[in-house]
């Protein structure tokens, strides 16, 4: 079975500058999550969709960040005007269902340095 | 907002030594889970608990659940330079929507 796929894997960008990243979660996995996972730090959750709507944005920065997963499946997560403080990895998750405590299965992340 | 303390933040030791590290929270999670993430990579889950005091067994690896369902600890035994890694906690409650909130994570290496 194949895992969470995402790209690019890495990604150099300056400040004030657009982004995007993809993500395609296990086929058949109803919910998708977006992380940003800060050097040292935990995974913080800041986007979570269930086929193609949203569950919980309550901290995505919706001034700059944006997310779409339209069909239900594949997703891209966008950052205009990125900010140095957005360097960071990126991490898509997906799991089968809704359910509490479901297992989350992670893509390798994708890491942007704003420079 | 629902905090997960984790302790150690960092932790090194020779090959063979045991060790437990920590997960701590004021708040009461329906189910906690503990994943491991190695550089480059995602966490991958290891364990689910999701009973107060329930004790589960991974090879070497033994997690336990507080009995109030606060705080969490992960014991290594006999510890290997593959467990190098860091290991993250996190809780969910079944009134949140499958949402999970992780803590920062021990960094763990274990020297040949």
């Amino acid at each position: 079975e194949a895992g969470v796929a995402q790209s690019p894997r890495y990604k150099i960008i300056e400040k004030r500058q657009s982004v995007a990243f993809w993500c395609n979660p296990i086929s058949g996995h109803a919910t998708l999550y977006w992380y940003q996972q800060i050097l040292g730090q935990g995974p913080k959750l800041l986007i979570q969709f269930q086929n193609n709507g949203v569950v919980d944005d309550s901290q995505l920065p919706k001034d700059r960040f944006s997310a779409e997963r339209l069909k239900g499946v594949d997703s891209t997560l966008k950052i205009q005007p990125a900010k140095l403080e957005d360097s960071a990895v990126y991490l898509c998750a997906s799991s089968l269902d809704l359910g509490f405590g479901d297992t989350q299965y992670f893509g390798p992340g994708t890491r942007l340095t704003v420079l | 907002t629902q905090l997960l303390e984790q302790s150690p933040q960092f932790l090194s030791i020779q090959e063979g030594e045991n060790l437990t590290v920590y997960c701590n929270s004021s708040s009461v999670f329906s189910s906690l889970q503990w994943y491991r993430q190695e550089p480059g990579e995602g966490p991958v889950l290891l364990v689910t608990v999701v009973t107060g005091g329930e004790v589960k067994k991974l090879k070497r690896l033994t997690f336990q659940f507080g009995d109030a369902r606060k705080d969490s600890s992960l014991h290594i035994t006999a510890a290997q330079p593959g467990d190098t890694g860091l290991y993250l906690c996190a809780g969910a409650q079944n009134t949140n929507a499958g949402k999970s909130t992780f803590g920062d994570g021990t960094t763990l290496t274990v020297k040949p």
